[in-house]
């Protein structure tokens, strides 16, 4: 089973909609993070979570909010979705506290969710 | 806030010939810089990364370099195969803040 999962994988929906994307994994990690990916822009920060009472804004968080339910679940919303929010989204986790020095700051990325607004 | 440059942002080349992706940063404070490699339809996954006080790092036909002075750092592959056909990533990081900053990624294609 996959370590960390995200649904869904694809989602189409309109301008306006709300929408929600979700992330669970089964690392035990406490870090957890959204990213968005778009073709020649790479990979962008909206929000970490270092636990369960802590998010962050990255990057560009404008138009997202993120839910952090439990440990191994971390949520992203829009709002109302506009069509240039079309992404490819990930999740990822870390773990502060590693077993060995050298997967320290390692990311665990999920599959990603492909999202379009139209 | 820290940002990532990477270059080029596709690069061809022939089985067995090597390759070079190459990466510069922009806050000095930056300790941490892996790179991760993106397969189709899959999430990136790391594939070597190297603290600031080390020079240059090897794992068999991969090795990242990095000039702290210059602010860049490059991902080498060598005796490339079609399995080393993707995205990959370069990111930079402060210590114990585990944010990553990345770069805007590098198809690389490996031709028969």
């Amino acid at each position: 089973d996959a370590d960390v999962t995200q649904t869904p994988r694809n989602r189409i929906t309109k301008t306006g909609k709300r929408i929600m994307l979700e992330c669970s994994q089964t690392k035990g990690h406490d870090r957890m993070y959204w990213y968005r990916q778009d073709p020649g822009l790479g990979l962008r920060l909206i929000y970490y979570s270092f636990d369960v009472k802590d998010i962050n804004k990255g990057e560009i968080s404008d138009g997202y909010s993120v839910s952090r339910q439990a440990q191994a679940k971390f949520s992203l919303s829009l709002e109302s979705a506009i069509p240039n929010q079309t992404a490819l989204y990930f999740c990822a986790t870390s773990d502060p506290n590693p077993p060995s020095e050298s997967s320290y700051n390692e990311q665990f990325f999920g599959p990603g969710t492909r999202l379009t607004v139209l | 806030g820290e940002n990532v440059e990477q270059h080029p942002s596709t690069l061809s080349v022939q089985e067995g010939d090597s390759a070079v992706i190459k990466c510069t940063y922009s806050d000095s404070a930056s300790n941490y810089f892996p790179w991760y490699k993106q397969e189709l339809g899959k999430g990136p996954q790391l594939i070597i990364d190297i603290r600031s006080n080390v020079g240059e790092k090897k794992d068999q036909r991969i090795a990242v370099t990095l000039n702290k002075t210059a602010k860049h750092f490059s991902l080498h592959i060598t005796e490339t195969q079609p399995e080393d056909s993707a995205v990959y990533f370069c990111a930079a990081s402060t210590g114990t803040a585990s944010k990553l900053t990345f770069g805007t990624g590098t198809r690389l294609q490996v031709t028969l």
